[in-house]
């Protein structure tokens, strides 16, 4: 069973950092390219960023580039988000996703950021 | 950036109608689009790839169709579990549509 679980959420003051991982099993996770979309309270899904399976380059949201950073270990089938320079607009559920054959086919549960003083 | 209108945002129905979402992308994005549903706390579930396709396990009263920059997912027969919010993404550049909510009338 593919398994995606998020961790590392919680309380930053503004222009704060945290990092976010994901932990990935049932599946040959160094295959799968993986994406992190993030999904305000009350709203909508936003897609952030996207990786390829290999680690080497990633993709980001206009809203996030610069402050974010998507990595991997594929040894630990572990994604990290890096998260500086936080703002209130950040506060939101992310969640780690998997991007099948032809779309995001496998998703976490989510990890809650909250970005107040 | 290519960007995804969803309509309506909001789509009150009975138990056994017949609905249809549409999504339009601002450029062709061919058929490269995904459709979700999203239940109140918790993660989305894939249910349309590459506009038509059914995902495995997907009942089939779902059905996507369309190509270029109009897009349509439809419930042939609404049951119960249905009333969720979907969500249209394309897979150019991932963006999602803003969503309709699907509400019992």
């Amino acid at each position: 069973e593919v398994q995606l679980v998020a961790s590392g959420g919680g309380l930053v003051q503004p222009g704060g950092s945290l990092r976010l991982s994901c932990a990935g099993s049932g599946f040959t996770f160094s295959s799968y390219w993986m994406h992190w979309v993030r999904q305000a309270p009350g709203k909508g899904l936003v897609w952030v960023s996207r990786i390829n399976s290999d680690g080497d380059s990633a993709t980001y949201a206009d809203s996030v580039k610069g402050r974010f950073t998507f990595s991997r270990d594929n040894a630990q089938n572990t994604l990290y988000l890096q998260m500086n320079s936080l703002r209130a607009e950040d506060t939101a559920v992310y969640y780690c996703a998997r991007e099948g054959v032809f779309a995001i086919d496998y998703w976490g549960q989510g990890t809650l950021v909250t970005v107040s003083s | 950036d290519i960007q995804m209108t969803q309509s309506p945002s909001t789509l009150s129905a009975s138990v056994g109608d017949r609905v249809t979402i549409t999504c339009r992308a601002s450029q062709s994005i061919s058929t490269w689009l995904a459709w979700y549903q999203q239940k109140p706390g918790r993660p989305p579930k894939l249910l349309i790839y590459k506009a038509s396709s059914l995902q495995s396990g997907v009942p089939s009263r779902f059905s996507g169709s369309g190509s270029g920059t109009e897009f349509t997912l439809t419930i042939s027969s609404l049951q119960p579990d249905d009333f969720a919010t979907y969500y249209c993404q394309q897979y150019s550049s991932y963006t999602f549509g803003q969503g309709t909510k699907l509400e019992i009338k």
